[in-house]
C-alpha cells in the first residue's frame, strides 16, 4: 500500500540534544511539507522541498534543519537551538508540480516529540 | 497577512443531532478553503474544497460547507452527527493560484455523547 510513514511515533528527548525525525513516502510525491501542531494553533509550516536538492523555509524554520537527498524521504532535525520542540509534527506530500494551483496534499500519521 | 479563526475550541453534540463548525477568515481576496479532519493521534485527511462557483460544497462523510463571501466564513455542516465523527476538525486557507501553501486554524474538537 502507497503512503507517508512517520517514525518514531513517540519520541522523547534531553534538553539540549539534537533528534531527528524521519519521513518516508513511496506515492512517488514531488513535494514534501513538515508542520507543526501546537494545542490551539493548528498546524504552522516548518520547512517544505518541492524537488531532491532543494527545500525552503516555512513560517516557523528557527531551530530546525532538514534535507532531501532522495525522493521519498524528506528528514527533520530539531536542533537544540528550537526553544520549545515539544509538539506534535506531521510530515505531507503533495503529488503532480508543487507551483500548481492546487494538489491535494496527503499527511503522515505524525511524531509526537517531547522533551524532558 | 492571512489568517483563519475558528473560534469554538470545543463543541460537544448528541449523536444524531446536527452539526455547525464555524470558520472565518481574513484574506485580501477569496482564498482557497478547506476543511480537514484529525482522529486522535493521526495526520488530517481532506473532507472538501472550495474554490469557485457554487457556494455549497459538498465533501465525504456526509459533511457539507458553505462559503459566504459577505461574512469572509466557511462553516462546516453535518445534518445528523455519528460517534465516529468525533475528532478534531480544522479550517485552512490558501492563497488563489497557490492552493498548496495552507495556513490552518486553531482547530475545533468535536466530542459526540451517545
Amino acid at each position: 500500500d502507497g503512503g507517508i510513514t512517520q517514525s518514531p511515533k513517540y519520541l522523547f528527548r534531553k534538553e539540549g540534544q539534537n533528534v531527528t525525525l524521519s519521513c518516508e513516502q513511496n506515492l512517488n510525491h514531488d513535494a514534501m511539507y513538515w508542520y507543526r501542531q501546537d494545542p490551539g494553533q493548528g498546524l504552522r509550516l516548518i520547512y517544505y522541498s518541492q524537488i531532491v536538492n532543494d527545500f525552503q523555509k516555512g513560517d516557523i524554520a528557527e531551530g530546525y534543519s532538514v534535507s532531501r537527498e532522495k525522493k521519498e524521504s524528506f528528514p527533520l532535525t530539531v536542533t537544540s537551538a528550537q526553544k520549545n520542540p515539544t509538539a506534535f509534527y506531521l510530515c505531507a506530500s503533495i503529488n503532480g508540480e508543487p507551483t500548481s494551483s492546487y494538489n491535494e496534499q496527503f499527511f503522515g500519521p505524525g511524531t509526537r516529540l517531547t522533551v524532558l | 497577512a492571512q489568517s483563519v479563526t475558528q473560534p469554538d475550541i470545543h463543541i460537544t453534540v448528541s449523536e444524531g443531532a446536527s452539526l455547525e463548525l464555524r470558520c472565518n477568515y481574513s484574506y485580501g481576496a477569496t482564498p482557497y478553503l478547506f476543511w480537514y479532519v484529525q482522529s486522535p493521534g493521526q495526520g488530517l485527511q481532506l473532507l472538501l474544497k472550495y474554490f469557485s462557483g457554487d457556494t455549497l460544497v459538498q465533501g465525504i462523510k456526509g459533511f457539507e460547507a458553505e462559503f459566504k463571501r459577505s461574512q469572509s466564513s466557511f462553516n462546516l455542516r453535518k445534518p445528523s452527527v455519528h460517534w465516529s465523527d468525533a475528532a478534531e476538525y480544522f479550517c485552512a486557507v490558501a492563497p488563489r493560484g497557490a492552493g498548496n501553501m495552507l495556513t490552518f486554524g486553531g482547530g475545533t474538537r468535536l466530542m459526540v455523547k451517545p
